[in-house]
Order: C-alpha cells, then sequence, then structure tokens
C-alpha cells in the first residue's frame, strides 16, 4: 500500500522559512494536499493540489511537488505557525482512498 | 458547518452512533470523510462515503466493526461503531469532500472506550 513519509518534527526561528516534506513513491504523479492542526484545534485546509491556497491561509504558505517529495513552504515564520501538519492524498485505484502521512510538528523557536 | 456528537465513555466491547450536523452547504453534493484521532497521535482516515452513499469505503482498522451512512433529507451523517475496543478511544472528526481534499472539518468527538 502507498505510504506517505513526513519529518516528526521541524524547528523553525520567526522570520525564517520552514519546510516540510512528504515523501512517497511517485508522488509527483499525485495531487498532494496539506493542513494544519494547531493544538487542541481541528484541522484546517492550507493548501490544496500541490500549490493551491485556499483564500483564507496567507501567502507565505506555498507547495510544491515533484519526483518523489512534495514540500510545504511557511516564509517569514511566525508563532502562530506552530502546529502539526499533514499532507494528504487521494488513492483513486484504491479502496483505501484516503491517506495521511504521519505529520510533522513545527515548532517555532 | 459541521458538528460531530454522539462521543462519551463506552465499555470495550460496547456500541455508539457518532452523528455530523451539516449546515450552510448542500449537502447532498459532497462526498464526506471520518477521522479520527488517538491522544498524541496523527490523523487517521476511517471511512469515505459518496454524495448518494453509492460509494462507501472503510479502513482496515474500523471495516466490519464500523458502518457509515447519511441521510441527505435531514443533512445528517453517521458512523455506527461497534465491538469497540481500547485502541479506539480517539477524536472523530467528520469532514467534507471537495474532490480528492477536504476543505471543512468538524470540531470533533471524543470517543473512549475505557472499562
Amino acid at each position: 500500500s502507498y505510504v506517505l513519509t513526513q519529518p516528526p518534527s521541524v524547528s523553525v526561528a520567526p522570520g525564517k522559512t520552514a519546510t516540510i516534506t512528504c515523501g512517497g513513491e511517485n508522488i509527483g504523479s499525485k495531487s498532494v494536499h496539506w493542513y494544519q492542526q494547531r493544538p487542541g484545534q481541528a484541522p484546517v485546509l492550507v493548501m490544496y493540489y500541490d500549490s493551491d491556497r485556499p483564500s483564507q491561509i496567507p501567502e507565505r504558505f506555498s507547495g510544491s511537488n515533484s519526483g518523489n517529495t512534495a514540500t510545504l513552504i511557511i516564509n517569514r515564520v511566525e508563532a502562530g505557525d506552530e502546529a502539526d501538519y499533514y499532507c494528504q492524498v487521494w488513492d483513486g485505484g484504491s479502496d483505501h482512498p484516503v491517506l495521511f502521512g504521519g505529520g510533522t510538528m513545527v515548532t517555532v523557536l | 458547518q459541521l458538528v460531530e456528537s454522539g462521543g462519551g465513555l463506552v465499555q470495550p466491547g460496547g456500541s455508539l452512533r457518532l452523528s455530523c450536523a451539516a449546515s450552510g452547504m448542500k449537502f447532498s453534493d459532497y462526498g464526506m470523510i471520518w477521522v479520527r484521532q488517538a491522544p498524541g497521535k496523527g490523523l487517521e482516515w476511517l471511512s469515505y462515503i459518496g454524495s448518494r452513499s453509492s460509494s462507501i469505503y472503510y479502513a482496515d482498522s474500523v471495516r466490519g466493526r464500523c458502518t457509515m451512512s447519511r441521510d441527505n433529507a435531514q443533512s445528517l451523517l453517521f458512523l455506527q461503531m461497534s465491538s469497540l475496543r481500547v485502541e479506539d478511544t480517539a477524536i472523530y472528526y467528520c469532514a467534507k469532500s471537495l474532490g480528492s481534499y477536504f476543505d471543512l472539518w468538524g470540531r470533533g468527538t471524543l470517543v473512549t472506550v475505557s472499562s
């Protein structure tokens, strides 16, 4: 079965850039979506179809996807960006179509 | 918005029916999913149902123990869970599907399985 691999944690200083990766075999051929989950809150969609941003998400958030790695980038990191981030793909050829990565905890130093 | 309910404390082997009430949207137009999050763990997809209930999928961890259904007339989503185990303890979220991603999530309902 398809597996999405994320680093457990990423630490970044305020004002710097956070890079969160999501690895999967030939993930570049799939659409990758990203969710932010702040402590004690429900997940929120922050990126869809690799690099599209919902209107309420700041432009500081961007995404890319190629080869075996999809990436969520947060520029000019703020304290409020501290959260868990999950990547997700839809495997249309499977009867387990929804797959989440294990999540990455972003800590703002 | 989406509002889950029906969680609570249940003994191992017991049953529970979770509900998800949708408002402010044409519920019957969208597929829906259930996702859970065990304490300190990541998101785990449980089940998906198409807009007209023609497609329903389950994760292996709940297949045979859970039944997902919906009532489009009442804008309600359900997850009937049985033979509950301690490891089913989690916050259960419903979410709305827009194609292959999920743009609206409820706040979750806590299910605790303990004797």
